[in-house]
């Protein structure tokens, strides 16, 4: 079965521009988690979805947001771009529900780069 | 908080040696732990995970051993390979939450 795809692969943007992310998880899978990996800070936990709705919010300032829709695809759009929001994002599916233990099924991630 | 500490990398070794790759954890309650692999260019693969105390997860000749005792999963592999060269990732899950935290990651280069 196809794996989580997550469009575009790079994207190169200009302080001040907002960027809109996408991730399509696998079929079947209700949950999709959204991380940042820099190299300083590694990778930390931006939010995740499950059946349209946030349900874990990492600490990220209000300018990263996300929504997932019917389907179980996830957009995430940061604004007002910083230089330091340059990193990879990451995508990662699961089928969801509490407590389960279920894996996480990771995109290969969208390449941000702020200029 | 939950927190994951690995070592530092990077950490070179010869084809055909034996890798050791520790991780400790702080967390309350029983959560899950995972080891994750990533490849240049690549997301992240989930390499193996235990669910409970002394639980093995192994995968592709990697082996990593929940030890509530010493709330660690140290990652070992008896004979590395040029293609096991990638960066690998400890992580926690909390039983109550799906978000996962991770370590700091472990560079691991493996020479001919």
């Amino acid at each position: 079965k196809a794996g989580v795809t997550q469009t575009p692969r790079y994207l190169i943007k200009t302080r001040g521009q907002q960027v809109t992310l996408s991730c399509s998880p696998i079929s079947g899978h209700r949950s999709v988690s959204w991380y940042q990996q820099t190299p300083g800070q590694g990778l930390q936990f931006l939010f995740e979805y499950f059946s349209e709705t946030q349900r874990n919010k990492g600490n990220f300032p209000g300018r990263f947001s996300g929504r997932q829709f019917s389907n179980s695809r996830s957009e995430m759009n940061v604004s007002t771009l910083e230089l330091g929001d340059s990193a990879l994002y990451l995508c990662a599916s699961s089928l969801g529900g509490e407590g389960a233990n279920y894996g996480y099924t990771f995109g290969s991630g969208t390449r941000l780069t702020v200029v | 908080g939950n927190s994951v500490t690995q070592m530092e990398g990077p950490v070179t070794l010869s084809e055909e040696a034996f890798l050791t790759i520790n991780c400790t954890y702080t967390a309350t309650g029983y959560p899950s732990l995972f080891w994750y692999v990533q490849y240049p260019g690549e997301g992240l693969q989930l390499l193996l995970k235990a669910t409970k105390a002394d639980d093995k997860g192994s995968n592709k000749g990697f082996e990593a051993t929940y030890r509530k005792e010493t709330t660690s999963f140290h990652l070992e592999k008896g004979s590395v390979q040029v293609s096991d060269s990638a960066v690998y990732f400890c992580a926690l899950r909390k039983a109550a939450g799906n978000k996962l935290t991770f370590g700091g990651g472990t560079r691991v280069l493996v020479k001919p």
